[in-house]
């Protein structure tokens, strides 16, 4: 079964320019996740999204936005990139509410690295 | 008082020893722990996941959890060098809740 996957892998964006990174889940899985990672903060909590809604946030500003397709596939916008955005973003998928027991079991895709300059 | 709290280390254990990661939670609530294991450079892998008390083993690693004092560990036996990485312990609180990490080196 093919795993996650997040396009574009490395991106380079100029402050202010806005830059939007995808997530295909794995096959079946409703769920979808994004952090920020960064070698300070560790991994922080950006959004969930299950079923095309918008189910938690993190204590991230409005730049910030996300949305989940029919497909499960799911997009994270950033707008007005600002230098200390350069991170690694991660998606990870997971069942979500209709997986039982294990509807928390989240897969991390491979991550996109952005770099602001 | 972090949500879920771990040891950053980092932790240097001989090759073929036990490499014990310890992980404190705050929410009386949560019900699903999980262990996480991330290369340099790499992003997180799952490992482990554990919902009751006890230990939970698969192969060379034991989950272990006590609601009661909100504390999840993890044993990794038999150490090897490619068992250098940082572990991640996680929660669900309202959402997946990660810790800092462990970084942990297993010396050849």
């Amino acid at each position: 079964k093919a795993g996650v996957t997040q396009t574009p892998r490395y991106l380079i964006k100029t402050r202010g320019q806005q830059v939007t990174l995808s997530c295909s889940p794995i096959s079946g899985h409703r769920s979808v996740s994004w952090y920020q990672q960064t070698p300070g903060q560790g991994l922080q909590f950006l959004f969930e999204y299950f079923s095309e809604t918008q189910r938690n946030k993190g204590n991230f500003p409005g730049r910030f936005s996300g949305r989940q397709f029919s497909n499960s596939r799911s997009e994270m916008n950033v707008s007005t990139l600002e230098l200390g955005d350069s991170a690694l973003y991660l998606c990870a998928s997971s069942w979500g509410i209709s997986g039982g027991e294990r509807s928390y079991e989240q897969y991390f895709g491979p991550g996109t690295r952005l770099t602001v300059t | 008082q972090k949500e879920v709290e771990q040891n950053s280390g980092p932790l240097s254990v001989p090759e073929g020893a036990i490499a014990s990661l310890n992980c404190t939670y705050s929410d009386r609530v949560s019900q699903s722990f999980f262990w996480y294991r991330q290369y340099s450079g790499k992003s997180p892998e799952l490992i482990m996941s554990i919902y009751s008390n006890g230990d939970k083993e698969d192969g060379r690693f034991t989950a272990q959890l006590n609601k009661a004092s909100q504390y999840v560990s993890l044993l990794i036996r038999d150490s090897q060098p490619s068992d250098s990485a940082t572990y991640l312990c996680a929660v669900v609180t309202r959402q997946l809740t990660f810790g800092s990490g462990t970084q942990l080196t297993v010396l050849p």
